[in-house]
C-alpha cells in the first residue's frame, strides 16, 4: 500500500497570508490527524477527521482549521499566518482513529512564514 | 488533564551500553501505551505498543501502573538507534479524547 502523503512538502509564505496543506490518507484509513512540530514544543495535536467529521480538537486558535472529504483525503488551513506558525506540519491516518490505533505518518510540510 | 513527561531532552550512550527512556503519563482511566521514533530523515513511525508486547529492534516497554510509567529499554544500545524517540499514551475511550505525545528524547548512541 503505498503511504501517507502530504503536498506540497515545503512552503513559504509571509505574515498575514493563508496555506491550505494536503493530506492522503492510506487507502482504506477513515481517520486523519495533524500535529505541529517543532523544536520546542514537539508534537502538538491539532484536530482528528474521522468520515468527515471533526472528532477531536488540539488546543490551537481558530486560524487553524480543516476538512475532510468523503475519499478520506484531508485539508489543513491556516489563516492570517504569524511568524510562530513556522513549523513541519505532519498529517497521519489509521483505521479507526481515538486512542487505540495506531498512526501512520506522513513527510510533513515544512511552513516557513517571514 | 492529560499529561506525558519524558524527562530528558538528550541521552546519549555508547554502543552496547543499556539505554532506558523514561516516558511517565497522568490520565484519567486506562490508556494505550505507544512509542513512536523518528530515524534521520525519515518519517514517524510506531516502533511498539504495550498491547502487542513485542520486542522491536530489541526494545521492550514495560507498564508500570503504580508508577504511571512506560519506560522504554534496550540491553545493548547500537548506533542505528539513534533517533528523536516519543512516548504517546492514548486514551481508550474511543475518540473522545485529544491525542497527545511526548516531547520527545533525542537518543544518540556513540561508536
Amino acid at each position: 500500500k503505498a503511504g501517507v502523503t502530504q503536498t506540497p512538502r515545503y512552503l513559504i509564505k509571509t505574515r498575514g497570508q493563508q496555506v491550505t496543506l494536503s493530506c492522503s490518507p492510506i487507502s482504506g484509513h477513515r481517520s486523519v490527524s495533524w500535529y505541529q512540530q517543532t523544536p520546542g514544543q514537539g508534537l502538538q495535536f491539532l484536530f482528528e477527521y474521522f468520515s468527515e467529521t471533526q472528532r477531536n480538537k488540539g488546543n490551537f486558535p481558530g486560524r487553524f482549521s480543516g476538512r475532510q472529504f468523503s475519499n478520506s483525503r484531508s485539508e489543513m488551513n491556516v489563516s492570517t499566518l504569524e511568524l510562530g506558525d513556522s513549523a513541519l506540519y505532519l498529517c497521519a491516518s489509521g483505521l479507526a482513529g481515538g486512542g487505540t490505533d495506531t498512526q501512520y505518518f506522513g513527510p510533513g510540510t515544512r511552513l516557513t512564514v517571514l | 488533564a492529560q499529561r506525558v513527561t519524558q524527562p530528558e531532552k538528550l541521552l546519549s550512550v555508547f554502543k552496547g551500553a543499556p539505554v532506558e527512556l523514561k516516558c511517565n503519563y497522568s490520565y484519567s482511566g486506562s490508556p494505550e501505551l505507544f512509542w513512536y521514533v523518528q530515524y534521520s530523515r525519515q518519517r514517524l513511525q510506531l516502533l511498539l505498543r504495550h498491547i502487542s508486547r513485542e520486542s522491536i529492534k530489541g526494545f521492550t516497554a514495560d507498564l508500570n501502573k503504580g508508577e504511571t510509567s512506560f519506560h522504554l529499554k534496550k540491553p545493548f544500545a547500537q548506533e542505528e538507534d539513534s533517533a528523536m524517540y516519543y512516548c504517546a499514551p492514548n486514551p481508550t475511550q474511543g475518540g473522545s479524547e485529544k491525542l497527545v505525545f511526548g516531547k520527545g528524547t533525542k537518543l544518540t548512541v556513540n561508536p
